[in-house]
């Protein structure tokens, strides 16, 4: 048990889907993120929220679609995504005033988009 | 361009050799460097991290020394054991409003044979 629980663990959606991604940490945490991670590429940050409020957008698509509805919960609704948007999505926590310690990560869900 | 580059997608090593696992980044502005953990079907498990004010800073079996001058840093594992068969991320972390903001590299896949 890692503190932060990501579900599901493993999706396989078609292209004109609507499916969610849940992730819920009890951490007492005060910061969440998506991150992809696509094979041989960096981790990739997605969305930051920092107290409840999106912090950050790196240019992602807006078929991704994050909610923070409080800060314990994160979710990223996904609908009419392409095949190479296939990848392992993970989720993270942070205290945000302590720099230097890191997230915490969930296990990740792995999405195949077929 | 990336910010936080690993080099070299794999390093093999005996059981009880040392494992030296590198890091290079361009960012100046960067406060602290982590290492990450990660095992297949798991999420990335924070291992140690190094303040920018700092070269060496020591936990047990791991080491991790930043040459700020060169822009690098390494994490070295003595002696290594058949158990830290993982893939590697080395991060970077800025501060950004409330939050910690960091950046990975592409990871490193270690594989220590018995």
């Amino acid at each position: 048990e890692t503190g932060v629980t990501q579900t599901p663990r493993h999706l396989v959606m078609g292209m004109t889907n609507k499916k969610s991604l849940k992730c819920e940490q009890h951490l007492g945490h005060n910061a969440m993120y998506w991150y992809k991670q696509s094979a041989k590429k960096p981790l990739e940050l997605m969305f930051v929220y920092s107290l409840e409020e999106r912090v950050e957008n790196n240019s992602v698509p807006s078929r991704f679609s994050p909610e923070c509805p409080n800060s314990s919960h994160l979710f990223l609704h996904l609908h009419t995504l392409q095949p190479e948007d296939s990848a392992l999505y993970l989720c993270a926590s942070s205290q945000g005033h302590r720099v230097g310690y890191g997230y915490t990560f969930g296990s990740g869900t792995r999405l195949t988009v077929v | 361009d990336q910010q936080v580059k690993q080099n070299s997608p794999s390093l093999s090593v005996q059981e009880g050799r040392i494992s030296i696992l590198n890091c290079d980044y361009t960012n100046s502005m960067f406060d602290y460097f982590l290492w990450y953990k990660k095992y297949p079907a798991e999420g990335p498990t924070f291992l140690i991290s190094i303040s920018s004010i700092k070269d060496k800073n020591e936990d047990g079996r791991f080491t991790v020394f930043l040459n700020k001058s060169a822009k690098h840093l390494s994490l070295h594992i003595v002696p290594s054991q058949p158990g830290d068969s993982a893939v590697y991320f080395c991060a970077a972390s800025e501060r950004q409003g409330g939050s910690e903001k960091l950046v990975f590299g592409k990871g490193m896949k270690l594989t220590v044979n018995p």
